[in-house]
């Protein structure tokens, strides 16, 4: 099993609608979770970490659900800007950052 | 921006050959740490240097190797180059300490033929 997995997608969604990806992670230790954004080409940006207790940015809510280890964002009113390829990221609490491969959105006009 | 910068951006290398990629890291950072991305993969873990000294390392071969100097910043070097190591390599900046958020540079793209 992969220590962080993601839906690869792509996931072709309308402009306007709500869009949900999940994220499983193997370690049960995790301490740490991001979600971060990468554009073709481009290196990944951070969108927003994600708190136990779930945090909210504008149309973006991140969750995290410790007992069946996995992590959600939630996009809601997509825009065509919101078209990238989203990054799951965990940290065990060492050096280590653990990436997911990424879920594709693209949102169509 | 992030405030990390990595150089060369774009780089094509025989099959063999030697490359050493550099990053400079964001000011007040004293942590380095490296990925490689290959085309539809999320990012590697290489391995992490915190004061000069690296203190962990992924699941790559010795033939992949670094420093970080005095001011931080930091240099891979992959010697023996294989074709499979065509990648975007990216450099990640963050303060000390684990679970802080780690900010990358715009990568450096890396063909080998």
């Amino acid at each position: 099993r992969k220590e962080v997995e993601q839906d690869p997608g792509p996931f072709n969604v309308p402009e306007g609608a709500t869009v949900a990806f999940n994220c499983t992670y193997s370690n049960s230790a995790s301490q740490s979770f991001f979600w971060y954004r990468q554009d073709c080409r481009k290196e990944p940006k951070l969108l927003m970490s994600v708190y136990s207790s779930g945090n909210e940015d504008g149309r973006f809510t991140a969750q995290l659900n410790r007992a069946s280890q996995y992590i959600s964002l939630l996009i809601r009113d997509s825009k065509l800007s919101d078209s990238a390829t989203y990054l799951c990221v965990v940290n065990g609490g060492t050096y280590k950052y653990i990436f997911g491969t990424g879920t594709r959105l693209k949102v169509l006009a | 921006e992030t405030g990390v910068t990595q150089s060369p951006t774009h780089l094509i290398k025989t099959r063999g050959q030697q490359v050493t990629l550099r990053c400079s890291s964001q000011s007040g950072h004293n942590t380095v740490s490296w990925y490689q991305q290959a085309l539809g993969q999320g990012p590697q873990f290489i391995f992490q240097y915190y004061r000069e000294e690296e203190n962990g390392r992924g699941n790559f071969p010795p033939r992949f190797s670094g420093l970080q100097f005095p001011n931080y910043s930091s240099e891979l070097n992959v010697n023996a180059l294989e074709l499979e190591d065509s990648a975007l390599y990216l450099c990640a900046s963050s303060v000390g300490g684990t679970g802080n958020t780690i900010y990358f540079g715009e990568g450096s793209w890396l063909t080998v033929v």
